[in-house]
């Protein structure tokens, strides 16, 4: 049971073109969907995030887009950099018990090419 | 910067051994996370704690346990380890949730059983 399902699994990306990722999820509890970056031997880490209250949030050339009815969330990278090169999770967060559980998907291994 | 130390970089253990997996962070954050990472599933999640001494099941608890008797320390204990556990195992830290949570994760352990 997937509660975030995320597409591509892998993308190829000439330099200077655009990256679009897109996840979709179930539960309407989630409330924060964060995108993290993780780069080969290394951890994840936070890359930009929004809440449902807002249909766009832009950081440099980096932009989610989210859709509440449709429950869809996309993260959009202008100017694609072999620098951009990593794995890309969605995630969505919401309250469990006297914590919060964040749910990831299940990845986007973007390649972008010199 | 937020640490969050992961005593092993590779692991190398046999089936049935029990296997222990340590996890420090040095920001006094509330909540510390178990996630493994496998290809094509994303990060799922293991167990998490909210404070000290407290621990929740996450979405695959079985086959692991967690204990948590310091504020900066989390470990995830393997009773009996067993093939289909072998994995990229992230630990990963932040402060009480209102939210708007950050996860500051460590590099990872690739634990092998053979």
């Amino acid at each position: 049971q997937q509660q975030v399902k995320q597409s591509p699994q892998s993308l190829i990306v000439q330099k200077g073109g655009i990256s679009i990722i897109n996840c979709a999820y179930e539960n309407t509890a989630f409330d924060y969907f964060p995108w993290y970056q993780q780069f080969p031997g290394k951890g994840p880490a936070l890359l930009i995030a929004i809440r449902p209250d807002v249909s766009e949030k832009k950081e440099g050339r980096f932009t989610i887009s989210f859709n509440k009815s449709a429950k869809q969330f996309s993260l959009h990278i202008m100017d694609s950099q072999p620098g951009d090169s990593a794995t890309y999770f969605c995630a969505a967060s919401r309250s469990s018990g006297s914590a919060r559980q964040l749910t990831f998907g299940s990845g986007t291994q973007l390649t972008v090419l010199p | 910067d937020v640490k969050v130390t992961q005593s092993s970089r590779y692991l190398v253990k046999r089936t049935g051994e029990k296997v222990f997996l340590e996890c420090v962070q040095d920001m006094d954050h509330e909540n510390m996370f178990w996630y493994r990472q496998d290809p094509g599933l994303g990060l799922r999640l293991i167990y998490f704690s909210y404070d000290v001494k407290m621990k929740e099941k996450g979405d695959i608890p079985e086959g692991y346990s967690v204990s948590r008797e310091k504020k900066e320390r989390f470990s995830l204990i393997l009773e009996s380890a067993s093939t289909n556990q072998t994995s990229m195992y992230l630990c990963a830290s932040s402060t009480y949730g209102t939210g708007n949570e950050k996860l500051f994760f460590g590099s990872g352990t690739q634990l092998s059983v053979l």
